[in-house]
């Protein structure tokens, strides 16, 4: 069956450092992959989605960064984190092709406090 | 632009009452819409998807295309109904309205 994993579950970061959380999936191949922030009264924001390796597509302009080294690995990164950046990002994945297409499988997501 | 839009942040309904989560959308082509659900302390996960035409957990949403809404309806709330919902959109990518908690009170 399949899987999917983000770390690390919870992360405190100083204003001005990097930043990398990281979502693996198992147990199916070409997935599409998306990174999303959950914040109070602003619902679920799409951050970034990845159709394929090397493939990313970024919603909305940020010092947030995404890449996908490997077909079931997907990677958020900051060089340097801002106060705003705080937030509980998720980590999620779907099926290409019409059999549960389009269905998001979500992680347990990573929350993030930025001080 | 796509988008989707959930009026209320906040519903409370009486437990046994029932229950309609609103969910309007924008998108010039044929939409294909969702509904997920996040319990506490659980992930996010999806509830129903209009294609399907399913009732889940009593939970049903019709698509209605002339009034561009995919509203979410239950006959008779129960506390275990208690979540936040998100209505969600599909076209080349998967966007989210901004949620509505719903309350079940006793």
């Amino acid at each position: 069956s399949q899987t999917i994993h983000q770390w690390p579950a919870t992360l405190v970061q100083p204003v001005g450092s990097p930043l990398s959380l990281e979502c693996t999936v198992e147990g199916t191949s070409n997935p599409n992959l998306y990174w999303y922030r959950q914040a109070a009264g602003r619902g679920l924001q799409l951050l970034f989605y990845s159709v394929g390796i090397g493939q990313i597509s970024s919603e909305v302009p940020q010092n947030l960064s995404a890449s996908r080294p490997q077909d079931r690995q997907f990677i958020l990164s900051s060089k340097k984190l801002l106060l705003s950046d705080s937030g509980f990002y998720l980590c999620a994945w779907s099926l290409t092709g019409f059999s549960g297409a389009n269905v998001l499988t979500f992680g347990a997501g990573s929350r993030l406090t930025v001080l | 632009a796509q988008r989707v839009t959930q009026p209320e942040k906040l519903l409370s309904v009486f437990k046994g009452a029932p229950v309609e989560l609103k969910c309007n959308y924008s998108y010039s082509g044929s939409p294909e819409l969702f509904w997920y659900v996040q319990y506490s302390r659980q992930r996010l996960q999806l509830l129903l998807r209009h294609i399907s035409r399913e009732s889940i957990k009593g939970f049903t949403a019709d698509l209605n295309k002339g009034e561009t809404s995919f509203h979410l309806k239950k006959p008779f709330a129960q506390e275990e109904d208690s979540a936040m919902y998100y209505c969600a959109l599909r076209d080349d990518k998967i966007i989210f309205g901004k949620g509505t908690r719903l309350h079940i009170l006793p």
